[in-house]
């Protein structure tokens, strides 16, 4: 399977702590993209990174890509309850041809 | 307006019944798609449709069957569904198909009695 593998797969987090999430993927991509998901809702765009870059910004979250290891990170710094979700990464594989490959995802709780 | 609306919210069917699940954007993109979310699990691709064509179709039964009117309008239809389609269906819609950022409905809770 050429789908994305996020890490840990469960994370429980003080507010106010960072959380970090990693994803590692098995072939050559064009970009990686990090959704979150509230439970039983829509998925929301967080950031996408192209294979050539290596780090980003957006608000208080950075994503890393390291191309040499197949993987990504991502950081959210100080969080909230409301960061409480489920995180995917999810790659658009070279040659894929207008696919998004979805990891099996991440949840992330956020202790008040 | 950076919004895809999906119609209904929750949808119960029977075995036998015809119906149909509505999806619409209005922010140009020439890009739907249509995926299926089981719980606790990632949503898995359905169909794409590019330019109002579709492009992918990842061997989804006959039973759903995608239809895209125009660029704004996205439908899937329903038949003789089994209980194991029960499951949350996602529209979602980028500038093009590839290698863009995907804006998601918040989905229709389908389930098959």
């Amino acid at each position: 399977s050429q789908q994305g593998e996020e890490d840990p797969q469960a994370l429980s987090i003080q507010e106010g702590e960072n959380a970090t999430m990693n994803c590692s993927y098995k072939t050559s991509i064009n970009n990686l993209q990090w959704y979150r998901q509230n439970s039983g809702r829509g998925l929301v765009h967080l950031i996408l990174i192209r294979s050539n870059e290596r780090e980003k910004h957006s608000g208080r979250l950075r994503v890393t890509l390291d191309t040499s290891k197949k993987s990504s990170s991502l950081l959210i710094t100080a969080s909230r309850a409301a960061d409480t979700a489920s995180y995917f990464c999810a790659t658009d594989y070279a040659g894929a041809n207008s696919k998004l490959t979805f990891g099996k995802g991440i949840t992330l709780s956020v202790r008040p | 307006d950076t919004e895809v609306t999906q119609t209904p919210k929750h949808l119960v069917m029977g075995m036998t019944n015809k119906k149909s699940l509505k999806c619409e954007q209005h922010m140009g993109h020439r890009a739907m798609y249509w995926y299926k979310q089981k719980a606790k699990k990632p949503p898995e691709l359905m169909f794409v449709y590019s330019y109002e064509k579709l492009s992918i179709n990842e061997s989804v039964p006959s039973r759903f069957s995608p239809e895209c009117p125009n660029s704004s309008l996205l439908n899937l239809h329903l038949h003789a569904l089994q209980p194991e389609d029960s499951a949350l269906y996602l529209c979602a819609s980028s500038r093009l198909a590839g290698t863009y950022e995907q804006y998601f409905g918040p989905g229709t809770r389908l389930t098959v009695t």
